[in-house]
């Protein structure tokens, strides 16, 4: 099956500062999705990225997909303490929509 | 927006009994349900693909006569961990696909922590 690989797997950055978490996969994905995990909650669906190229903003988030649909990345301008938790990257396949997960960044904003 | 509702949120049973978990869209109705199991501070590892009417899809590795799995209607799976044991112990999380009208969008359930003692 598809794998993803997601880096790094922690971070830990100063409140203000941005923060990036990158997904790379051997083979082309049909489409990637983000999702984030608050600390003891579940994932929450971010956004999902089905075009080559494709950039898309959520206030200071903004997902790219890559010209090869290969990788994915998820940034964030100057974060925020609410901006804590566990970002996952998610690739979808086949007809039934199974998802396969990166192992997840962790970011954690020292204020 | 779409909620999907899993219950219970926390569970702790005796080893070797065996613990239902259900798993529920509230305002959509769901032909696929997706298990997962998370370990703390890891990612969501797939256990099995629920199809309503059918047999599920387990992923390689995962028992299925261990984690039995039940889609009996569009709104409703449930997960049966049997005989269970300490090492079962896990967060075990449902989500569920929307259909086209909602751009496929899967859901996820709050959870469930089980805990085996």
């Amino acid at each position: 099956g598809q794998q993803v690989m997601q880096i790094p797997q922690y971070q830990h950055v100063q409140e203000g500062e941005d923060f990036t978490t990158y997904c790379n996969s051997s083979t082309t994905l049909s489409n990637i999705q983000w999702y984030k995990q608050r600390p003891g909650g579940h994932p929450v669906f971010l956004i999902q990225l089905v075009k080559s190229g494709e950039v898309k903003k959520q206030k200071r988030l903004t997902f790219q997909f890559g010209e090869a649909k290969k990788n994915s990345s998820l940034h964030i301008t100057a974060t925020q303490t609410t901006d804590v938790g566990t970002y996952f990257c998610a690739a979808s396949g086949g007809s039934n929509y199974k998802l396969t997960f990166g192992k997840g960044t962790l970011l954690t904003v020292n204020p | 927006g779409a909620v999907v509702s899993q219950h219970p949120s926390r569970v702790i049973c005796k080893s070797g009994t065996s613990v239902k978990i259900e798993c529920r869209s509230l305002d959509f109705q769901a032909t696929t349900m997706f298990w997962y199991r998370q370990f703390p501070k890891k990612s969501l590892m797939l256990m099995a693909t629920s199809n309503e009417g059918s047999k599920a899809t387990y992923e390689q590795g995962v028992e299925k006569d261990k984690f039995l799995i039940n889609h009996a209607s569009l709104t409703l799976s449930t997960l049966t961990v049997t005989s269970a044991h300490p090492e079962d112990s896990s967060f075990y999380i449902c989500s569920a696909r929307a259909g086209q009208g909602r751009g496929n969008t899967i859901y996820f359930g709050e959870g469930s922590w089980l805990t085996v003692v």
